[in-house]
């Protein structure tokens, strides 16, 4: 079956630091790949998606490209700030109505 | 203003009684979905409704059910059989006719015991 793995955390950085938030998963023929963000007590948002191999979907200076190759989808942020500190979410889809698979979450902590 | 809405945000069950929690969407979705949210295990799912009257087990329904009467709507009951019901309830919608859309979700219930 599908399956995506990311690392819990947390991960604490200091503002203007690089980051990276790593996603690696198993599925099979074409899924999508999607980062969804949690902040405290909400629901979650998509922050960006992938729908083929070597796409790159961005939003708000977040990065992540799909590669096949390797079966990752990495989080990348050039610099990020205190107001990026949230749960992000790594998930796929495979298509039709099966259900979208999420990873554990992985806790972003920025610190001034 | 489009999207889905659970309510309520907070809710107190008591031992041997039955709640339900809302969600209802306005964005013309055909698919929705039902997920518990608990520390250290992501989101798992409860149950889903590819079209009204018609609904699927997720990977943890036990102690849950669903009705989907309405396309706007997608209750959740949690029974007295669900042993360990504290948690963080989020409700997704997606438009199910397109391939690999987004799921959008709502806000969130949490479940407290009493």
């Amino acid at each position: 079956g599908n399956s995506v793995t990311q690392m819990e955390g947390p991960v604490t950085l200091s503002e203007e630091a690089f980051l990276t938030i790593n996603c690696t998963y198993t599925a099979t023929g074409y899924p999508s790949l999607f980062w969804y963000v949690q902040y405290p007590g909400e629901g979650l948002q998509l922050l960006l998606k992938a729908t083929k191999a070597d796409d790159k979907g961005s939003n708000k200076g977040f990065e992540a490209t799909y590669r096949k190759e390797t079966t990752s989808f990495h989080l990348e942020k050039g610099s990020v700030q205190v107001s990026d500190s949230a749960v992000y979410f790594c998930a796929l889809d495979s298509g039709g109505y099966q259900k979208v698979t999420f990873g554990i979450g992985t806790k972003l902590q920025v610190i001034p | 203003d489009g999207g889905i809405t659970q309510s309520p945000k907070y809710l107190f069950r008591k031992e041997g009684q039955n709640v339900t929690l809302s969600c209802e969407q306005n964005l013309n979705h055909d698919a929705m979905y039902w997920y518990r949210q608990d520390p250290g295990q992501g989101l798992r799912l409860i149950y889903y409704s590819q079209i009204v009257n018609d609904f699927q087990k997720g990977d943890i329904a036990e102690g849950y059910s669903v009705s989907r009467e309405k396309k706007e709507s997608f209750p959740l009951t949690v029974t007295s059989a669900q042993k360990n019901p504290t948690a963080f309830y989020l409700c997704a919608s997606r438009d199910g006719t397109v391939q690999q859309e987004t799921q959008y979700f709502g806000p969130g219930t949490r479940l407290l015991v009493l």
